[in-house]
């Protein structure tokens, strides 16, 4: 079964880079799927960040596509974020999750919260 | 870009209702939607996939219908674990391109 576990600082000040790792157990992300960030703003909906396949091909939010980096580890079975230029609206719980290209984002991590703040 | 914009977005309803929560794009995305359950401090649950298909293990008192831009999100009989926030998604066709809809929380009346 497959799991997945965000991590990364808590606290990030603005202006700088928020970097975030997703580690993933019970399935190589090179056998396929894509692989993709959301995040949440407190009180706030969904919102889809990027997608990345295990070749490293990668499809951004165009509003974040400017401050945004998807990168993907094989060798440890982890995905990365790294989102640049931060501000307090980028405050958010972040969740990275599997996604299938026929149904949907069928496997997520419990998310993490990241809060920008001086 | 596609708008995906969901109704109502609050909805109360009592245990043993029918609900009907409905999403609608804003371009034709035949059948490439999906629906989500978020609890409280949870991560997203997927219910729903193209449009209509039940996610496995997902309870048969949920069902989903549309194509094109109208979709629709049905619990025939609400149970005390359905009460939750419900996101409607849709997917750029063989893409992994998303946007969410803003979400409806479904409440006890």
């Amino acid at each position: 079964q497959v799991q997945l576990q965000e991590s990364g600082p808590g606290l990030v000040k603005p202006s700088e880079t928020l970097s975030l790792t997703c580690t993933v157990s019970g399935y190589s992300i090179s056998r396929g799927y894509y692989w993709v960030w959301i995040r949440q703003a407190p009180g706030k909906g969904l919102e889809w960040i990027g997608s990345m396949f295990h070749s490293g091909s990668t499809y951004y939010n165009p509003s974040l596509k400017s401050r945004l980096t998807i990168l993907v580890d094989t060798s440890n079975n982890q995905f990365s974020l790294q989102l640049s230029s931060v501000t307090a609206t980028d405050t958010a719980v972040y969740y990275c999750a599997r996604a299938s290209e026929l149904t949907g984002f069928d496997s997520w991590g419990q998310g993490t919260l990241v809060a920008v703040s001086s | 870009d596609i708008q995906m914009t969901q109704s109502p977005s609050t909805l109360s309803a009592s245990v043993g209702d029918r609900v009907t929560i409905t999403c609608r794009a804003s371009q034709r995305i035949d059948n490439w939607l999906a629906w989500y359950q978020q609890k409280p401090g949870k991560a997203p649950k997927l219910l729903i996939y193209k449009a209509s298909r039940l996610e496995s293990g997902v309870p048969s008192r949920f069902s989903a219908s549309g194509s094109g831009t109208e979709f629709a999100l049905t619990i025939s009989s609400l149970q005390p674990d359905d009460f939750a926030t419900y996101y409607c998604k849709q997917q750029n066709a063989y893409s992994p391109v998303y946007t969410f809809g803003q979400g409806t929380k479904l409440e006890i009346k």
